[in-house]
């Protein structure tokens, strides 16, 4: 059984667009993360969930908005697409806070033409 | 703010070679440091992490690393290089209450007969 899903795994779509990413994880953990990962293959976080509660918001566009329906579940939607949403992302989710170990999705490669 | 220097954007050895990826650390408080490998077009998985316990840690795939605070360094060794380490690899730390890891910008590494 895979631990942390994602789904999409690819998504290409146009400038302006709206697009949603889905992440689920079975593994019982009670917190969540999305963290981008650009071209460079730099990563960086942008949210944190912990029992369906936001704790860590980057300097992220408005244009991204994180939603937990359960702490099972967050998802990630992503208004008026732009060039340089561009990216990989990649959801995470760890047992509770630090130091816990954070177990990663397979990614979804969102491209905006 | 915390930040993580990976020395080496790309490191070439041959199988059987010693493997060392170099990892520094910013903080004046030692951070839980963690390594991750990347395979193409996969999500991160953790080779292995710190957390104040022992200084020399052993992680899966016959990798370790060795907490240094007075060089505020965290490198990843391997003794003998296999074709199958040929990945990414990335040098991640926490710090402070929030669950936030600030990963470095990744070390490629290949492997060559």
């Amino acid at each position: 059984d895979t631990a942390v899903s994602q789904t999409p795994k690819y998504l290409v779509t146009q400038m302006g667009n709206d697009k949603s990413i889905k992440c689920e994880q079975n593994l019982g953990h009670d917190t969540m993360y999305w963290y981008k990962q650009d071209s460079k293959k730099f990563l960086k976080i942008m949210f944190s969930y912990n029992n369906k509660e936001l704790i860590i918001n980057e300097t992220v566009p408005n244009r991204f908005s994180p939603k937990s329906p359960d702490k099972a579940h967050l998802n990630l939607h992503i208004n008026s697409l732009e060039l340089g949403d561009s990216a990989v992302y990649f959801c995470a989710s760890s047992q509770d806070l630090i130091p816990y170990e954070q177990y990663f999705g397979p990614g979804t490669r969102l491209t905006v033409t | 703010a915390q930040s993580v220097t990976q020395l080496g954007s790309h490191v070439s050895v041959s199988e059987g070679a010693l493997v060392l990826l170099r990892c520094n650390y910013s903080s004046s408080v030692p951070p839980y440091l963690f390594w991750y490998v990347q395979y193409p077009n996969q999500g991160l998985q953790l080779l292995l992490k710190y957390t104040s316990a022992a200084t020399l840690v052993k992680g899966i795939n016959g990798f370790e690393a060795e907490f240094k605070k007075s060089e505020t360094s965290f490198h990843l060794t391997k003794p003998s290089a296999h074709m199958s380490d040929a990945a990414e690899y990335f040098c991640a730390a926490m710090t402070g209450t929030a669950s936030k890891l600030t990963f470095g910008t990744g070390t490629r590494l290949q492997v060559t007969l």
